[in-house]
């Protein structure tokens, strides 16, 4: 069964550093989503991404955040200058159709712990 | 706003015992709703899902009925195994977009 891949598993940065978490959707998915669980906590909502624009964020997802669609396969999440609250296991999904009804699927996430 | 109330876990059960994971949700208008389980090391899968009032979700054993008067999606599952031990996650979506809403998950651990 196809499947959405994140790399890498666990990444350790330095506080003020860039970091760029990547994900390979599932082949013929058009949307794709990026979510986030800090640890002890709810899993939250970051970005939706859909014909290479950005089609809802959320709060959390400042100018610090951007993600881009490089080439026909890769999803990347950037941010820009860590903190240390960024600290937390991110997720990405994606979808074939848009809409409530439509199931999600997930990467296994990367671990990201800034220091 | 919308959001996503889950029994607090852990959760422990004996093997073939019966589980109930209960979770309530509050949406503007008529929300998607979906259970997803996270087993150890591993992503977020989906379990079941219900997409209109009445409707019943089921998958491996597990049910959960959409239940628009009580704002509930309650888990269960008749028999519990050793191989369920998981976070189980409850999840809405609303609006065009379909990014999921979720609770803070439950963790499951069944003893055999």
């Amino acid at each position: 069964e196809p499947e959405v891949t994140q790399t890498p598993s666990h990444q350790v940065t330095q506080m003020g550093q860039e970091v760029i978490l990547r994900c390979v959707p599932i082949s013929n998915h058009l949307y794709f989503y990026w979510y986030r669980q800090i640890l002890g906590q709810k899993v939250e909502f970051l970005v939706s991404f859909y014909n290479n624009e950005i089609s809802e964020k959320s709060e959390i997802f400042d100018d610090q955040f951007s993600v881009e669609r490089p080439d026909g396969s890769n999803f990347t999440l950037k941010i820009r200058s860590t903190k240390l609250e960024d600290s937390a296991m991110y997720f990405c999904a994606s979808s074939r159709e848009e809409g409530r009804n439509q199931p999600q699927h997930f990467g296994d996430g990367t671990r990201l712990s800034i220091l | 706003g919308d959001s996503v109330t889950q029994m607090e876990g852990p959760v422990t059960l004996s093997e073939e015992a019966f589980l109930t994971i209960n979770c309530t949700y509050t949406a503007t208008g008529y929300p998607s709703l979906f259970w997803y389980v996270q087993y150890p090391g591993e992503g977020l899968q989906l379990l079941l899902k219900a997409t209109k009032a009445d409707d019943k979700g089921s998958n491996k054993g597990f049910e959960a009925t959409y239940r628009k008067e009580t704002t509930s999606f309650h888990l269960e599952k008749g028999s519990v195994q050793v191989s369920d031990s998981a976070v189980y996650f409850c999840a809405l979506s609303m609006g065009s977009q379909g990014n999921l809403i979720f609770g803070k998950g439950t963790k499951l651990s069944v003893k055999p």
